[in-house]
């Protein structure tokens, strides 16, 4: 198995609303990230887990909590979000740094979401 | 400055075409220079990546990396209209626990 899945792929919610992003790998991979993606705009990197501890927080509003619960699941929850929240939210995965020899990052294909 | 440079284009081609696409960084601590593919409304997919100089060739796809000169190139030979797709590039240091990626350059090949 060598894919990052991410479920839901589209979501639209209020901005009064708490929703939940997952993402999920069953590569053994140990470092986690979530990344935002607005329109003709490359990812920015959010959050990044390594052995599910929280290493990089990349100035995101605390409406984004991260959550690590085990080495292959990583979850966005979104609460109280802004209509310039709308992106395609990416999750990647890659094998510990120390590897020189496996070191590859792996995308989700996204969920979209939109802010109404 | 910015880490990492690379041109948006869009860049146009014929179908056959070599083409050539680039970017430049700052950063002398980047060990691993990688290229995304990304098509229209879909996660970017790993290409291909090297570690520190060198070249490396998949199919029709050659990564180079001039570190010297803090320079990658991607060529594509051959080229299809399934090609046609934005490719990032993306690096990342030795720890690989943050990576930045490249503006995208947008590329067409037609038919």
């Amino acid at each position: 198995d060598t894919e990052v899945t991410q479920t839901p792929k589209h979501l639209v919610m209020g901005m009064t609303n708490k929703k939940s992003l997952k993402c999920e790998q069953h590569m053994g991979h140990r470092a986690m990230y979530w990344y935002k993606q607005k329109a003709k705009k490359p990812p920015e990197l959010m959050f990044v887990y390594s052995y599910e501890k929280l290493s990089i927080n990349e100035s995101v509003p605390s409406r984004f909590s991260p959550e690590c619960p085990n080495s292959s699941l990583l979850n966005l929850h979104l609460h109280a979000l802004q209509p310039e929240d709308s992106a395609l939210y990416l999750c990647a995965s890659s094998p510990p740094g120390k590897n020189r020899g496996t070191t590859e990052a792996f995308f989700g294909q996204g969920t979209r979401l939109t802010v109404v | 400055q910015k880490e990492v440079e690379q041109d948006p284009g869009p860049l146009s081609v014929p179908e056959g075409a070599i083409v050539s696409l680039n970017c430049t960084y700052s950063n002398s601590a980047f060990q691993y220079f990688m290229w995304y593919r990304q098509y229209s409304r879909k996660g970017p997919e790993l290409l291909m990546y090297t570690y520190s100089s060198g070249n490396k060739e998949d199919g029709r796809f050659t990564a180079q990396v001039d570190k010297s000169s803090k320079y990658i190139s991607l060529f594509i030979r051959d080229s299809q209209p399934s090609d046609s797709a934005t490719y990032l590039c993306a690096m990342a240091g030795y720890n690989f626990n943050k990576f930045y990626f490249g503006s995208g350059t947008k590329l067409n090949v037609k038919p």
